[in-house]
């Protein structure tokens, strides 16, 4: 079984669109993650969320939004898609903040 | 800001040498880091971690080294195989220049497998 699985793989849109990712984990962990890997391979944390704290990179704009229905579940929402916004984006989860993380294999956002 | 780095973009060794890849970190609050690897289309795989009261940890294949004194981390691949072949990140506990807790990931070394 995948231990943290996120869909879509690929997503074309167009701007202004509005999309959603979404991110499952089966490791029982109680902190979530989602990360942006822009096309220079690097990789930058976005959001944390632990079922009672989010916490918020203040680089990312407000037209992203993480939504947490239950422990096991955080998918990304993006409003307004821009050009800009085209990037690698992973979910993570971990046992407890600023432990190993496990990646899910990240959804390819393509905004045209 | 703080940041962790990597002093090579690009690595590439024969098959069966062992390899080095070396990243420096600045936060010295940093108490925790971690090797990923991420292959082609997939998302970052852990390979070890180190926590700072060590100064080296072992696993198969790979070793982990830390230098707190000058803030450096390296990951020692013995025996290269095809399958190393892949990017490898360092990343270290620390609340990111924005503000939200989790890894602060180094910009990333390619390391090829020459055959």
């Amino acid at each position: 079984d995948t231990a943290v699985s996120q869909t879509p793989k690929y997503l074309v849109t167009q701007m202004g669109n509005d999309k959603s990712i979404k991110c499952e984990q089966n490791l029982g962990h109680d902190t979530m993650y989602w990360y942006k890997q822009d096309s220079k391979k690097f990789l930058k944390i976005m959001f944390s969320y632990n079922n009672k704290e989010l916490i918020i990179n203040e680089t990312v704009p407000n037209r992203f939004s993480p939504k947490s229905p239950d422990k096991a579940h955080l998918n990304l929402h993006i409003n307004s898609l821009e050009l800009g916004d085209s990037a690698v984006y992973f979910c993570a989860s971990s046992h407890r903040q600023n432990t190993e993380a496990f990646f899910g294999q990240g959804t390819r956002l393509t905004v045209v | 800001g703080e940041s962790v780095g990597l002093h090579l973009p690009t690595l590439s060794v024969q098959e069966g040498d062992n390899s080095i890849i070396n990243c420096a970190y600045s936060n010295s609050a940093s108490d925790y880091f971690i090797w990923y690897k991420q292959e082609s289309g997939k998302g970052p795989q852990f390979i070890i971690d180190i926590r700072s009261n060590m100064d080296k940890r072992q696993g198969q294949r790979v070793t982990v080294l830390l230098n707190k004194t000058v803030k450096h981390l390296s990951l020692q691949i013995a025996a290269t195989q095809p399958g190393d072949s892949a990017v490898y990140f360092c990343a270290e506990n620390s609340p990111s220049g924005g503000g939200a807790d989790g890894l602060t990931f180094g910009k990333g070394t390619h390391l090829i497998i020459q055959p």
